[in-house]
This record gives C-alpha cells, structure tokens and sequence, in this order.
C-alpha cells in the first residue's frame, strides 16, 4: 500500500491559464473523490467516482471545472481559465466499499495552487 | 446533511487528556460519525469512526451518547505531536462527506 499520490504537488499559474492535476488513488480502492480546501477551512466535497463513473459533483465544481477517470484507475481534475480564486489546496482521496454505510477515505498530500 | 459544530480551537499541555465534542443534532439514523486529524500542508487522516456507545482504538477513543446528537473524541496522554486540526463528519448516506471548519488542538510544552 503507497497510498493515495498527487502531482504535482505544487502549481503556480498565471489568471486564465489551463491546468491539470493527477491522482493515483490506493489499487484496490474504487472510489475517488475531490475536495477542495482555501486556507482555515475544512475540506469543500466537489465530485466523486465509483470506478469510472462521475456519481456526484458539487455546485462549486462550475463549468471550468471537469474532472475524469477513464480507466477507473488514476483521475485528472482539469481547470479551464484559471481565476484567482481558484487557488487553494486540491485533495484527492480514496475508498473501498466498507461494511458501514460510510467509506474511510484516504486522502493524498494535496496539490496547491496558486493563480498569479 | 448532517451539519456537525465543534468548539474552533483548544489548548492544552504535554500529557494531558483532551477531549473534543462535536455537536449533530440532525444526524441520521443510518449516519456513522468520524473523526479525521489534519496536519498543515498534507491531508486529512482517519482517526476513528463509530456508531454509538464507545469504541477505542490505539489513537483514540469515540463516546456516542444514546440520542446520537453529539459526540466526543478523547486523546489521551497527548503529545506536541498531536498539534493539528481535528474534524467530525456526520455524513449522509451515500459518499458526500461534509467537513467542517474543525477544531484546532494547540498542544503545548
């Protein structure tokens, strides 16, 4: 078990530029999620994958946001036109289907983004 | 949603016992309540999880009430190490999980 991995770690962009972030969850762990966290809040839920399937997304994921996960394996979060406020700490989790009606999620160390 | 409220920040020293409650007077029946621990710049990590009464593991032990509406995670013996955010979910059913702003435990020398 590695754990959940992000790249890159860090990302510092220029307003209105494209960028793109890489989770590779746990190998056994079909679930993936993304949160988003700006400094001294918790963790914002923006979308969720079983398998390849995108199940749920956030009203906070807008149009610029589009996340994939086409083989059910590693994910991609791309964000189109990059605003200041888009910079914040991307996370990426990841989960097995428990015997609780909830999953215990794996989180990776974060991509950080700074929109310049 | 589950909406949980814990105290914004506590401190405390080298040894002691901290206990942390976490308010969720709305929580469903079939919701499970979890704690999770963040450091700065990595993660959240998974402390513990329960349902009601008591569990315990080698981090920490959970105390659910029978009505369910709040719950209180104990560290023992806590350590400078233990300095960091700590989080209770009260999570719907399905896999949205909602954090709050979480507690930050100062632990002092």
């Amino acid at each position: 078990d590695t754990g959940v991995s992000q790249n890159p770690r860090h990302k510092i962009t220029k307003r209105g530029q494209n960028v793109t972030f890489r989770c590779d969850p746990i190998s056994e762990h079909n679930r993936l999620y993304w949160y988003r966290q700006t400094l001294g809040q918790g963790p914002e839920f923006l979308t969720y994958f079983q398998n390849e399937a995108q199940l749920e997304k956030s009203r906070l994921l807008s149009d610029r946001f589009s996340a994939e996960r086409p083989k059910g394996s590693f994910s991609t979060l791309e964000i189109q036109r990059t605003e200041q406020g888009d910079s914040a700490m991307y996370l990426c989790a990841s989960s097995y289907p428990g015997q609780t009606s909830t999953d215990t999620q794996y989180f990776g160390p974060g991509t950080r983004l700074t929109v310049l | 949603l589950a909406k949980t409220t814990q105290p914004i920040s506590m401190d405390s020293y080298e040894g002691q016992e901290v206990n942390i409650t976490c308010s969720h007077n709305n929580i469903a029946t079939n919701d499970y309540i979890t704690w999770y621990q963040q450091f700065p710049s990595q993660g959240p990590r998974f402390i513990i999880q329960g349902y009601k009464t008591k569990v315990t593991n080698e981090v920490a032990s959970l105390f659910i009430p029978a009505d369910r509406k709040s719950s209180t995670l104990s560290l023992p013996r806590v350590s400078l190490s233990d300095t960091a955010v700590y989080y209770c979910l009260g999570q719907t059913r399905g896999f949205k999980t909602i954090f709050g702003a979480g507690t930050r435990l100062f632990v002092k020398a």
